[in-house]
Formats: structure tokens, sequence, C-alpha cells
């Protein structure tokens, strides 16, 4: 099983300031690599797949980057909106598994 | 508009059984693999099992293999797991997952179907 580990686990920052969160595969997961944001009381909403590509609707600040065991998810300029908490996913093999999470929130 | 609806949660004993729906609209359900992910109250999320489009085709993590099934039924549009063996560290919200296109990646949710394992 591939363990995702994310990091850092909380994030204090202030809107307009830029987010840079990572995720550590422990091993290759090649570029297989989606980003959720989820908000409390929310199902999960897929933000970037296969490390780079953003889903439809995520507004351009969102860009992901990474591959082989090291991604970033960065948020250029933080909105209101996007305090939440986000993890990674891999599709690499079965099992799938999750990142523990990265919580951004206000400063 | 896609929509994923769960339903089945509840409260069950240790060791008892409860079975789990999704009902899905707004695309071809035919078309795509499914997944359960579940949410254990206060902690991360953790990928329970996948079936493929056909439901020839299975997966699940290694923390409910050989207790939990998973099937679909496309003529319904319907999602299912079969949870059997129950445990305490079985509860959880439960969301349906669509995967986006062929990859195991999720790009619509359910809202969840809590399902509580207790005496």
């Amino acid at each position: 099983e591939i363990v995702l580990t994310q990091s850092p686990a909380t994030l204090s920052l202030s809107p307009g300031e830029r987010a840079t969160l990572s995720c550590r595969a422990s091993q290759s997961v090649s570029s297989y690599l989606a980003w959720y944001q989820q908000k409390p009381g929310q199902a999960p909403r897929l933000v970037i797949f296969d490390a780079s590509n953003r889903a439809t609707g995520i507004p351009v600040r969102f860009s992901g980057s990474g591959s082989g065991t090291d991604f970033t998810l960065t948020i250029s300029s933080l909105e209101p909106e996007d305090f939440a908490v986000y993890y990674c996913q891999h599709r690499s093999n079965w099992p799938l598994t999750f990142g523990g999470g990265t919580k951004v929130e206000i400063k | 508009e896609v929509q994923l609806v769960e339903s089945g949660g509840g409260l069950v004993q240790p060791g008892g059984s409860l079975r789990l729906s999704c009902v899905v609209s707004g695309f071809t359900f035919s078309s795509y693999g499914m997944s359960w992910v579940r949410q254990a109250p206060g902690k991360g999320l953790e990928w329970v099992s996948r079936v493929s489009t056909s439901g020839g085709s299975t997966n699940y993590a290694d923390s409910v293999e050989g207790r939990f099934t998973i099937s679909r039924d496309n003529s319904k549009n319907t999602l299912y797991l079969q949870m059997n063996s129950l445990r305490a560290e079985d509860t959880a919200l439960y969301y349906c997952a669509k995967q986006l296109a062929a990859a195991a990646t999720f790009d619509f949710w359910g809202q969840g179907t809590l399902v509580t394992v207790s005496s």
C-alpha cells in the first residue's frame, strides 16, 4: 500500500497570501495524483487531477505540480472560500489511498 | 445535473450487516467506474471499494476485504455496498463517488450516509 504524507497538518494564512501544500508518496505514483478540497459538512470536491490538471470549474489560482513521489498544491492568492481541508489521493495501483489532509485556516 | 444520493445507513450492532445504496442521475451510469469512500467522524478520507463499469471487476481496501461486497445494477442506476461482520471501526460517513473517465479519480460525490456500529 502506498502511503501519502501531507504537510503541514495545518497552514495558518491570511486572505491574499500564497498557500503551498505538500504531498509525499512512499513510492512513485508517476503523475497519478489528485487533490480534493473539503469544507465542513460537505463532500470532497476535486481540485486537481493527474498532478497538474485543474478540474472543471476550479479557479486558475489553484495549481498542482510534481511527479514521482513529491507533489505540491499551490493556491496563489487565498480567497475566503479557499479555507478548507485539502487531501491528496493516488491512483497508481490498488488500493487507492488518501493523505491525512492539510487544513488551511484563517490566520 | 449529476446527482448521487446515498441511503441505507443507520445504527447497527457489532457483527451485524447493512446494505448501502447510491442512486445516480445526470450521467450514463454504465459508462463509469464507481467507488465507496468513507470518513470516520473527525477523521480523513479512506477509500473502501471500487467496481468497474460492468460490475465484473472489483477492488477492496484491506480493512474491508472479505467483509464488504460492492456491486451495481446498471438498469437501476444504482451502486451498492453490502457490509457484513461490522466493527466499531467501520463507523463513518460513507460516500459514493463517480470516477473521472477511466481514471480512479473522483469528480462527483454524494452527500454520504452515516453508518454507526455500536452496541
